[in-house]
């Protein structure tokens, strides 16, 4: 199916557990985007991504890790996940030029106990 | 990279014209405005986007300003379902592209 899909949509994982959020597109947009939002709180950019192995860092970058391998694919990395990732998770992708739109994923809602 | 100031909440009664001012008072001049509104929990979702021109599509008309430090996002008919956060967004060229989010303002449309 065309579009921008995440997985998993809900995953409950513990304290100190690594856990990889995916994110897929079917568009070969270059830009790809990975957001947190937390409950009551607009959208932070973790880490964004220009083009495959071109990754870089936005607003709340500490803590996750990405990698872009193949245009099509985004994943975000939890390393030692802590309680204070709990959050809804969504990513993004658009094109090149400044003048297209940005389509998004569904989220994924993440809680760490 | 640019900042917007948007108002955190207005009302509007269902069926008048919805106006969302945001202000970009350092936007340079190769940067577009862009708007994303966000219902419930859902993945934002694009509404419009602008340079200097009026726009309208299907679903909002946008003003910007002759200095392009502001702008307005309209809609024209507003519904219940329109209710949801609406983010205004200068996109960043300089380098990377960068996407980021404000705080938007929380648009409730009252039957």
């Amino acid at each position: 199916d065309a579009g921008i899909t995440q997985s998993p949509r809900y995953k409950i994982t513990e304290t100190g557990r690594q856990v990889t959020l995916m994110c897929h597109q079917t568009w070969s947009h270059s830009y790809m985007f990975w957001y947190r939002q937390d409950l009551g709180h607009g959208l932070r950019l973790i880490y964004y991504s220009a083009a495959a192995d071109i990754t870089d860092k936005g607003e709340v970058p500490d803590g996750y890790v990405v990698s872009r391998s193949k245009t099509e694919n985004f994943p975000l990395t939890l390393e030692s996940a802590t309680r204070s990732q709990t959050s809804v998770y969504f990513c993004a992708s658009s094109g090149r030029t400044e003048n297209t739109e940005a389509f998004f994923g569904q989220g994924t809602r993440l809680t760490v106990v | 990279d640019a900042k917007t100031t948007q108002p955190p909440s207005m009302d509007c009664a269902e069926g008048r014209a919805a106006n969302l001012p945001c202000n970009h008072s350092t936007i340079s001049g190769n940067e577009y405005v862009y708007w994303y509104r966000q219902i419930h929990s859902q993945g934002p979702q694009y509404i419009i986007h602008g340079l200097k021109n009026n726009e309208t599509n299907e679903m909002a008309s946008l003003i910007i300003t002759e200095d392009r430090k502001s702008s307005t996002l309209i809609l024209p008919h507003a519904t219940l379902r329109d209710t949801a956060v609406y983010y205004c967004i200068v996109r960043v060229i300089q380098g990377a592209q960068k996407l980021v989010f404000g705080q938007g303002t929380r648009l409730t449309i009252n039957p």
